[in-house]
Parts: C-alpha cells; sequence; structure tokens
C-alpha cells in the first residue's frame, strides 16, 4: 500500500509568482485535504477535495485553489505568492470525508522571498 | 468557528508519565482526535475520541469529557523517541475538516 506522497519536497519562490504542490493519495483513498502550517504552529486547513469537488473550504483567499484528478490525485494552487505564505503545506487522504484518520504526507516546504 | 488550547511546552523523563491536556471550543463536534509529529516529519494519527471515556492504544492512552469540553493524551513509559509536537484536532459538523490546536512540544530527558 503505496502512502501519501507529495513533491515537490522544497521549493523557493519570488513575491508574486505562482506555484502549484501536488500531492498523491494514499491507495483506495478518495478525499484529499490541504493544510499550511507555519513554523511553530498547528497545520491550518485549506480546502478539502472528495470525488473531485471541493467539499470544504477553511479561511483561506481565493488565490489559494485545487483540483482533484480521476485518480484522486491533487494539485493545490497559489497565485499572486505573499512571504506570508511561506510554510508547510501538507497534504492529508481518507477513505471518507468524515473518517477520523487521515493520512498526511511529508509535505512541501514553500519559501517565498 | 473552533479554537483549542493545548500547552505549548513539556518536559519529561524517560520512563515516566506524562499527560497533555486539551480544551476546545466549538460550534459543532464530531470528536477529539491526537497526532504526533516529529520534527521534519508527517503528522501521524495517534488516537480518536467520540465519546466520553478513556481510549487505549498501548503506551498511549487519551480521554475525553464532552460536558467540560476537554481531553487529555497521556504517554506512559516514555522513550526518548516519544520526542515530538503533539496536536489535539476537532472535526467540525460536516465533517471534513480538521482544526488543530498549536500543538505541545514534548522533550524526554534520558
Amino acid at each position: 500500500e503505496t502512502g501519501v506522497t507529495q513533491s515537490p519536497t522544497h521549493l523557493i519562490k519570488t513575491r508574486g509568482q505562482q506555484v502549484t504542490l501536488r500531492c498523491s493519495s494514499q491507495s483506495g483513498h478518495n478525499t484529499v485535504s490541504w493544510y499550511q502550517q507555519a513554523l511553530g504552529q498547528g497545520p491550518q486547513f485549506i480546502f478539502q477535495y472528495y470525488r473531485e469537488e471541493e467539499n470544504g473550504r477553511g479561511n483561506f483567499p481565493p488565490r489559494f485553489s485545487g483540483l482533484q484528478f480521476p485518480n484522486y490525485s491533487s494539485e493545490l494552487n497559489v497565485n499572486a505568492l505573499e512571504l506570508d505564505d511561506s510554510a508547510l503545506y501538507l497534504c492529508a487522504s481518507s477513505h471518507e470525508p468524515g473518517n477520523t484518520e487521515a493520512f498526511f504526507g511529508q509535505g512541501t516546504r514553500l519559501t517565498v522571498v | 468557528g473552533q479554537s483549542l488550547e493545548q500547552p505549548s511546552e513539556v518536559t519529561a523523563v524517560e520512563g515516566a508519565i506524562v499527560q497533555i491536556n486539551c480544551t476546545y471550543q466549538t460550534s459543532g463536534f464530531y470528536g477529539l482526535s491526537w497526532y504526533q509529529q516529529h520534527d521534519g516529519g508527517a503528522p501521524t494519527f495517534l488516537s480518536y475520541n467520540a465519546l466520553d471515556g478513556l481510549e487505549e492504544t498501548g503506551r498511549f492512552s487519551s480521554f475525553l469529557s464532552r460536558s467540560d469540553s476537554y481531553g487529555y493524551l497521556l504517554l506512559q513509559e516514555l522513550q526518548m523517541k516519544d520526542s515530538a509536537s503533539y496536536f489535539c484536532a476537532v472535526r467540525d459538523n460536516a465533517g471534513n475538516m480538521l482544526t488543530f490546536g498549536g500543538g505541545t512540544r514534548l522533550m524526554v530527558k534520558p
């Protein structure tokens, strides 16, 4: 059983640029959630995708957008990057949206300069 | 909205027992989860409580009191490898979003 994988592991971008982060969900999981984790803080929910549709969104501006593909992998896109977007971006997959256990990937460390 | 409070740091010695508390304020509640995260690693699921009481999984136990909006994670027979950050998290009414606390950094000393 393959776990949750994210790419790239590290990324440096300039303020104002756009970035795309990728996530492959664990085998058999149809639900993917994205979280932003600033240094020394807990993860904050960005949004969730279930069967290719957005299924809930946290308190993030529209420049944070996403996609889920038929194989349940997912992308997180961030436009007009700001310095405060520097964080660890975590992807978590689960069998269904309400499952009690979420399986996290190692994350993508994004640095905006 | 939701908010969770937990201590920022706890230090204990190898072999000891430590309790990490979590209090929450939520508009809806589907259960309290606990996750462990080592430095540079992914959060990993430890436990989940939907009903009041104690859930035991090996050296780790988790407790929930819904009337007090309170839970805790109990770690017994501490080992050096238990040094990590521990997060409590609640699920909202729709069941699709985890709200995490700020995390408790546990340092286990010899």
